[in-house]
């Protein structure tokens, strides 16, 4: 069972435009909301974090939604460029004395940037 | 700044054999994660230790196990090695709980 859904499996945005990534969870005790970017071969690399108590977030072209009553996030990706085609992750984790903050992932999406 | 260290980076394997992996905090992070990706899948997180404990456990087979160091360098024992094990082994690690920073991965290939 997926606790982490993510949509879409594939994007592909023309350079300057906007890459829109979604992700839904189920698990209301997760508090830890972050994005990670992989590149073939590569690890994944943290891009930005997002906790419950805010509902958007903002690092360059980089943007965090966050809806919690609707328990759904997204990315937003301005200016697109080529450099990032990559596979984008969504993950949820939790805190706490008894949690670990191990992360659950979604299935992850392939975006390509066109020239 | 000093990122996650994990070696090998590369690794083949026959079945059955063993595999032993490494991997190397970012200094002072007393948090260490293993995760498996298989080809085109989701990282899976496999076991997390906290000062030198084993803290979670996930989907693991028992042929595997792990351990955390005095040094907190953490390694990942893998025996009777089978085609399925074939896959990138990430070792993140995370000041306590927070921010996990991943290494570049191991890849075992088994033959």
């Amino acid at each position: 069972q997926q606790q982490v859904k993510q949509s879409p499996q594939s994007l592909i945005v023309q350079k300057g435009g906007i890459s829109i990534i979604n992700c839904a969870y189920e698990n209301t005790a997760f508090d830890y909301f972050p994005w990670y970017q992989q590149f073939p071969g590569k690890g994944p690399a943290l891009l930005i974090a997002i906790r419950p108590d805010v509902s958007e977030k903002k690092e360059g072209r980089f943007t965090i939604s966050f809806n919690k009553s609707a328990k759904q996030f997204s990315l937003h990706i301005m200016d697109s460029q080529p450099g990032d085609s990559a596979t984008y992750f969504c993950a949820a984790s939790r805190f706490g004395s008894s949690n670990t903050g191990k992360l659950i992932f979604g299935q992850g999406t392939t975006l390509q940037v066109k020239p | 700044a000093a990122g996650v260290i994990q070696s090998p980076r590369h690794l083949i394997k026959e079945k059955r054999e063993t595999a032993t992996l490494k991997c190397y905090p970012i200094p002072r992070h007393d948090t260490v994660y293993w995760y498996q990706q298989g080809p085109g899948q989701d990282p899976q997180f496999l076991i997390s230790f906290y000062e030198k404990m084993q803290s979670d456990k996930g989907s693991i087979p028992d042929r595997f196990s792990a351990q955390q160091f005095s040094d907190y360098h953490s390694e990942l024992n893998m025996s009777s090695l089978e085609l399925g094990d074939s896959a990138l082994y990430f070792c993140a690690s995370s000041l306590f709980s927070d921010t996990q920073y991943f290494g570049p991965g191991t890849r075992l290939t088994v033959l």
